[in-house]
């Protein structure tokens, strides 16, 4: 079965660093999505993509954060400055239309900031 | 903003006994989503819903996408050992895949 795959499975950075995150989506699917959860806490909406721009953020997707898609294949989740409190499991997830039909969530990075 | 309720919070139940657990909205949805959790894994989609109304099981686990478009609930039959771990419902009142989360169902299952 097709998988959404995210690398790292876990990043440790020092507070004030850059950190990407990476994730390829499923080949044939064209809407790409982060997510974020913070431990013990709900998954959180960060931004939709679709076409190469953003569709849709929300209020945590400030400046901090950018997402590109650099290739065919990868999509990434840059936070500029990193802060303790962006410590949290990040999710990709990609859908093939737009219609959430076939959405599927990847297994997630572990960001630890300290 | 929109308010999505889930629970209960936690089941601690025996094999074999059947589980439920259900989401409420505020807003009304098109789509609910029902996934599985387990520890420093990603969501794993369970069942997926796109019609109020509509019924729909998956092995042991059967969902409902209710009528008003508001609520949903999952049930799980005959619970097993690795039933164990945290169940949440999503929900969009959207086609672009912007999902809210439920807060999560614990579920543990005793022999």
């Amino acid at each position: 079965e097709p998988e959404v795959t995210q690398t790292p499975s876990h990043q440790v950075t020092q507070m004030g660093q850059e950190v990407i995150l990476r994730c390829v989506p499923i080949s044939n699917h064209l809407y790409f999505y982060w997510y974020r959860q913070i431990l013990g806490q709900k998954v959180e909406f960060l931004v939709s993509f679709y076409n190469n721009e953003i569709s849709e953020k929300s209020e945590i997707f400030d400046d901090q954060f950018s997402v590109e898609r650099p290739d065919g294949s990868n999509f990434t989740l840059k936070i500029r400055s990193t802060k303790l409190e962006d410590s949290a499991m990040y999710f990709c997830a990609s859908s093939q239309d737009g219609s959430n039909y076939g959405y599927t969530f990847g297994s997630g990075t572990r960001l630890t900031v300290v | 903003g929109q308010q999505l309720n889930q629970s209960p919070q936690s089941m601690f139940i025996q094999e074999g006994e059947d589980v439920s657990m259900n989401c409420t909205s505020s807003s009304i949805f098109n789509t609910w989503l029902w996934y599985k959790q387990d520890p420093g894994e990603g969501p794993v989609l369970l069942i997926a819903l796109y019609k109020a109304g509509e019924l729909t099981s998956n092995g042991r686990l059967t969902a409902q996408f209710g009528i008003t478009r508001k609520d949903s609930f999952l049930n799980i039959s005959a619970s097993i050992p690795s039933d164990v771990g945290i169940y949440f419902c999503a929900g969009t009142t959207d086609s672009w895949g912007k999902f809210q989360f439920g807060a999560g169902t614990q579920v543990v299952v005793t022999p």
